[in-house]
Formats: C-alpha cells, structure tokens, sequence
C-alpha cells in the first residue's frame, strides 16, 4: 500500500514570495490533515479536511496560508506572502477517520515538505 | 496551560537501561494516546497507541495511561542507540473530530 505522498521535498524561497505544497494521502483516507513543525517543536495541526469539508482550521493563519482539498482526495497548501517564521516542515497526513469513534483512528504521515524563507 | 506537555529533554541514558519519557495532558475527556518516534529529518512515525487505562506492552516498548492523573508514559526496555530519536505523545481529544494534538517531544539519547 502506497503511504502519503508529498511534493515539494524541499523549497527555498524569499520572504513575501508564494509556494505551494501537495500531497496525495493514502488510498480510501477520509481524513487529511496538514501540520507544521517548527525545527524543536511539535506538529502543529494547521487544517483538517474530512473527505473535502473543513473539520478543523482554527490555527492556520487564514490571511496568508490556504489549503483545499478538491474530490476529497489530493490537497494543496499554499502561503502567500510568505514570511521569514513560515519556515519550517509541512506535513501531510492522512487516516480512515470518518466521523465515527476515534480510538483506532491511525494517522501515517507523508515524509514532509521543508521550506526554507530567507 | 498547553494541550499535551512533554520534558523536551534531552534524556540521556546508558544503553541496556530502562528509558521512561512522560505526557501529560488537559482535555479529561481524551480518549486515545499515541507514541510517534521521529529521527532527525525524518517524519514521525507510530510506535504505540492506547486507550484504556493500565499498560500495553509490544516488544521493548510499554505504554502506562492513567486517565484520572491524565498521564501517559512510555517504556523503553534494553534502549539501544537506535531509539535516539525524538519521541513525540499525541492525544485525540474529547471533541470526536479526530483531531490529533501533539506535544513538544522529548529528546531521548542512548550512550553505547
């Protein structure tokens, strides 16, 4: 079975500049998530999608971070202008969670999008 | 007060040894609790999930929750230089969305 798959790896842009990340979860997931980590710190969740509705976004700064998840499969995450604290890894993870009980719901995480503003 | 409060570390202890790392947590009403290990540049990873009260053992690795103290721990027996890493306590909270909250991680150090 294919794990969450993300791109880019790797992304070094300047400040007020724009960038996107995608990620593809694993096959059937209901549930995709995006979370931040600051180098030292734990995730963070920025947005939660469940299928293709928003269960959760209550951290992510709306005026320069947006995310959509089309089809309920495929999401994107872009900032737009990016600031200098938006470094950090992006992560991407997915489970079958589907509104139902929450014990059992696994979360596997794609291998992460680094971003680097200077 | 933060949702999930792990000791950042780092923890250092001597290879063979018992390394315990602890969680505590705010929302009473959680109901499942994780264990994700996370090598440096590397993406966490799950090591151990449980949901009731007591231990759950597999392998080297015994996670403890005690729900009334809303404390979790982890147990490493016969730590290895490969379980350096930083381990990271995730609890779900109360709120059924599946919302997954993460602590801080402890840094765990095993010394050959």
């Amino acid at each position: 079975e294919a794990g969450v798959a993300q791109s880019p790896r790797y992304k070094i842009i300047e400040k007020r500049q724009s960038v996107a990340f995608w990620c593809n979860p694993i096959s059937g997931h209901a549930t995709l998530y995006w979370y931040q980590q600051i180098l030292g710190q734990g995730p963070k969740l920025l947005i939660q999608f469940q299928n293709n509705g928003v269960v959760d976004d209550s951290q992510l700064p709306k005026d320069r971070f947006s995310a959509e998840r089309l089809k309920g499969v495929d999401s994107t995450l872009k900032i737009q202008p990016a600031k200098l604290e938006d470094s950090a890894v992006y992560l991407c993870a997915s489970s079958s969670y589907s509104g139902q009980q929450v014990s059992g719901n696994t979360i596997y995480f794609g291998e992460g999008s680094w971003l680097t503003v200077v | 007060q933060k949702e999930v409060e792990q000791n950042s570390g780092p923890l250092s202890v001597p290879e063979g040894a018992i390394a315990s790392l602890n969680c505590t947590y705010s929302d009473r009403g959680s109901q499942s609790f994780f264990w994700y290990r996370q090598y440096s540049g590397k993406s966490p990873e799950l090591i151990m999930s449980i949901y009731s009260n007591g231990d759950k053992e597999d392998g080297r690795f015994t996670a403890q929750l005690n729900k009334a103290s809303q404390y979790v721990s982890l147990l490493i027996r016969d730590s290895q230089p490969s379980d350096s890493a930083t381990y990271l306590c995730a609890v779900h909270g109360s709120s059924n969305t599946g919302k997954l909250i993460f602590g801080q991680g402890t840094t765990l150090q095993v010394k050959p």
